[in-house]
């Protein structure tokens, strides 16, 4: 199978502070990964593209600063939600794909951010 | 800018009825096409895609899409719905040119037992 695993599933933060989430592929070796951010009732929002070793490409309109991504590996890649807001809190997924065409992608299970 | 459309946002049918969720995309060069759906408080499980060859593709819990090539659409489509399958449906293409894979926006279906 291929399985990715996101880490924390909830997480609940104060204002000002930073939060990290963790997306691993558990089976193989993610060429890419993809985060996601998706609202309620709405569709999965592209936030950007990372590749190991590199730089990640972020969605237009999305602070590259205040979400930081790293993908140190072919198996991890992390999401830091920088002094997180209010209106930070969303569901936060990601998906990772096997080769590099990207012709079928794997998701995480979500996480649950509350920024109280 | 490439772009997926759903049309119907939320769609209500009885038990037994037929469905048919539209999918429409922007033009972007060579796609792959996949329909997701998300059951209330899980992840995303996978239906089907389309990558080449035979434009109807079956999927898992007998559904099925038919890429249409000269209409940009790859509509999802199961002839008799059961209760369970009340969830959210999302089409998505993953555009070649541009590696990445963008969703539509979503229909949400609930069956009527």
């Amino acid at each position: 199978g291929a399985v990715v695993s996101q880490h924390p599933s909830r997480v609940i933060c104060k204002s000002g502070t930073s939060v990290k989430i963790e997306c691993r592929s558990l089976d193989f070796q993610a060429t890419t990964m993809f985060w996601y951010r998706q609202f309620p009732k709405q569709s999965l929002m592209l936030m950007a593209t990372s590749n190991e070793g590199s730089k990640a490409t972020y969605e237009q309109g999305v602070e590259k600063d205040k979400f930081l991504i790293n993908h140190a590996s072919l198996t991890l890649s992390t999401l830091t939600v920088t002094s997180a807001h209010p209106e930070d809190s969303s569901f936060y997924i990601c998906s990772a794909t096997k080769d590099s065409s990207n012709t079928e992608a794997f998701f995480g299970q979500g996480t649950r951010l509350t920024v109280v | 800018a490439q772009s997926v459309s759903q049309h119907n946002h939320h769609v209500i049918l009885s038990e037994a009825a037929s469905l048919e969720l539209g999918c429409n995309y922007s033009y972007g060069g060579t796609v792959n096409l996949f329909w997701y759906v998300q059951y209330p408080g899980q992840h995303l499980q996978l239906l089907l895609k389309y990558f080449s060859g035979d434009p109807l593709v079956k999927g898992i819990k007998g559904f099925e899409a038919e890429f249409i090539k000269s209409k940009f659409s790859f509509n999802l489509r199961k002839p008799s719905v059961q209760w369970s399958d009340t969830a959210e449906y999302f089409c998505a293409v993953n555009y070649s040119s541009a590696s990445k894979i963008i969703f539509g926006s979503g229909t949400r279906l609930s069956i009527r037992p």
